[in-house]
């Protein structure tokens, strides 16, 4: 069983619709990040969070909104989606972002946008 | 430019065999930290090994090892003894710090199929 749990695993929706991801960490970490996996591209850094504060906004357009309430959950809430935003969101969580921390990542949701 | 460089699309393998997978990298800072992760089809990015920049010795988990050469920026993966579990995607990335941030940059990754 992985630390990170991600749900939903599959989301489609369309570009009027708004959702949200949910992820959940029962590691006790302290800093929890979304990045953004899409096909032959390297993940991409989107968001993250530090003892629930944003520390990172990677330009990110305004339609992902993060939610971090505590140190265990974080959102990302999406609304009016472009079919290029489709891809696999996966989030991770470390002790904190310090060099040598590693990550530990969920299964991810895969988003697609019609 | 590209921060991290993984130049093998696809990768296979007979079963039992070793594998290299090649990763180099581009900073100016002193201090970086290297990893590699394992993305099999379940989706999860998994942990495998870590090599700090000021590490004397090469890194080694288990069946992984790190072949570390700084002069070439290079981090190979090495798998020994390769199992049909290994099949996968598997990710360089690079952590430095940027402005006081910290980055973790990822290649695009090598997708290796052990062959029974």
């Amino acid at each position: 069983e992985t630390g990170v749990t991600q749900t939903p695993r599959h989301l489609v929706m369309g570009m009027t619709n708004k959702k949200s991801l949910k992820c959940e960490q029962h590691l006790g970490h302290n800093a929890m990040y979304w990045y953004k996996q899409s096909a032959k591209k390297p993940l991409e850094l989107m968001f993250v969070y530090n003892f629930k504060e944003q520390t990172e906004n990677n330009s990110v357009p305004s339609r992902f909104s993060p939610e971090c309430p505590n140190s265990s959950h974080l959102f990302l809430h999406l609304h009016t989606l472009q079919p290029e935003d489709s891809a696999l969101y996966l989030c991770a969580s470390s002790q904190d972002p310090q060099l040598g921390e590693k990550l530990f990542f969920g299964s991810g949701t895969q988003l697609s946008v019609l | 430019a590209q921060k991290i460089t993984q130049t093998q699309p696809g990768m296979f393998v007979q079963e039992k065999e070793a594998v290299t997978l090649d990763c180099t990298y581009d900073t100016s800072d002193p201090s970086y930290g290297l990893f590699w992760y394992k993305q099999p089809s379940s989706g999860e990015m998994i942990f495998l090994i870590y090599q700090g920049s000021y590490d004397q010795q090469n890194a080694t988990e288990g069946r992984y090892s790190l072949n570390f050469q700084k002069a070439r920026k290079s981090a190979n993966l090495v798998i020994s003894a390769s199992q049909l579990g290994d099949s996968a995607m598997y990710f360089c990335a690079m952590r430095e710090v940027v402005f006081g941030n910290e980055k973790l940059t990822f290649g695009t990754g090598t997708r290796l199929t052990i062959i029974p």
